[in-house]
């Protein structure tokens, strides 16, 4: 089955830096690759997602970029603030139809934005 | 607030017991996806209904078992538990043919003694 990967476990950044969380996938079957945000106490929460036929997609200070070849995906947040610290976890899965939901996660990364 | 909503918050039982934890999906959304968040084995997919039929399978146990009902909450139920089933258990809902986001619920959290 797919494996997912997520480095770093933990990192620390100023408020303003840029902050890159990276993750490889094993299953080149894979098209869909989600980024989620879990808060403490609460759910994960989708940020942004991308799919195979896309290299790159920004949504304001977050950008995910996809190197098919290279099995790995990239999550980008600049000017990091301190309500960007939570969990951020990446996702793999084979989508299509109902398929999208069946995702096999990264690790996650603890991200801590310092004021 | 996600609109998936998941009850009960939290549960402590003892090992061999049975529990059953609810999940009401967002309005309109017809599959709910079962997940467990734990320290070792991250977040995993367990099992997927689609307007009550199952759709697919992940890494559940069986002693494990859930189901869709008609009007499309959904139910998880834990048997013989052990002390290693301790974890979060995360119910996600999303639209058929969407663009493949997951709404997540906040979570019941069972711990096991």
């Amino acid at each position: 089955g797919e494996n997912v990967e997520q480095h770093p476990s933990t990192l620390s950044v100023q408020e303003g830096d840029s902050a890159v969380i990276k993750c490889t996938y094993s299953d080149s079957a894979s098209n869909y690759f989600p980024w989620y945000k879990q808060e403490l106490g609460k759910g994960p929460q989708l940020i942004i997602d991308i799919r195979s036929n896309v290299g790159e997609k920004k949504d304001q200070r977050i950008a995910v970029t996809l190197n098919k070849t290279a099995k790995h995906f990239s999550l980008h947040i600049t000017e990091t603030q301190p309500e960007d610290s939570a969990v951020y976890f990446c996702a793999a899965s084979m989508g299509g139809g109902t398929s999208y939901g069946k995702l096999t996660f990264g690790q996650g990364t603890i991200l801590t934005v310092h004021p | 607030d996600s609109g998936v909503t998941q009850t009960p918050k939290h549960l402590i039982t003892a090992t061999g017991q049975r529990v059953t934890l609810r999940c009401s999906p967002r309005s309109g959304d017809l599959s709910v996806y079962w997940y467990q968040q734990s320290l070792d084995q991250g977040l995993q997919f367990l099992i997927q209904y689609y307007n009550g039929e199952e759709r697919a399978k992940g890494n559940i146990l069986e002693r494990f078992s859930a189901q869709q009902f008609p009007d499309l909450h959904s139910e998880l139920n834990l048997s013989s538990l052990e002390l290693g089933d301790s974890a979060l258990y995360f119910c996600a809902s999303s639209v058929m043919g969407g663009t493949g986001e997951l709404f997540f619920g906040e979570g019941s959290r069972l711990t096991v003694l």
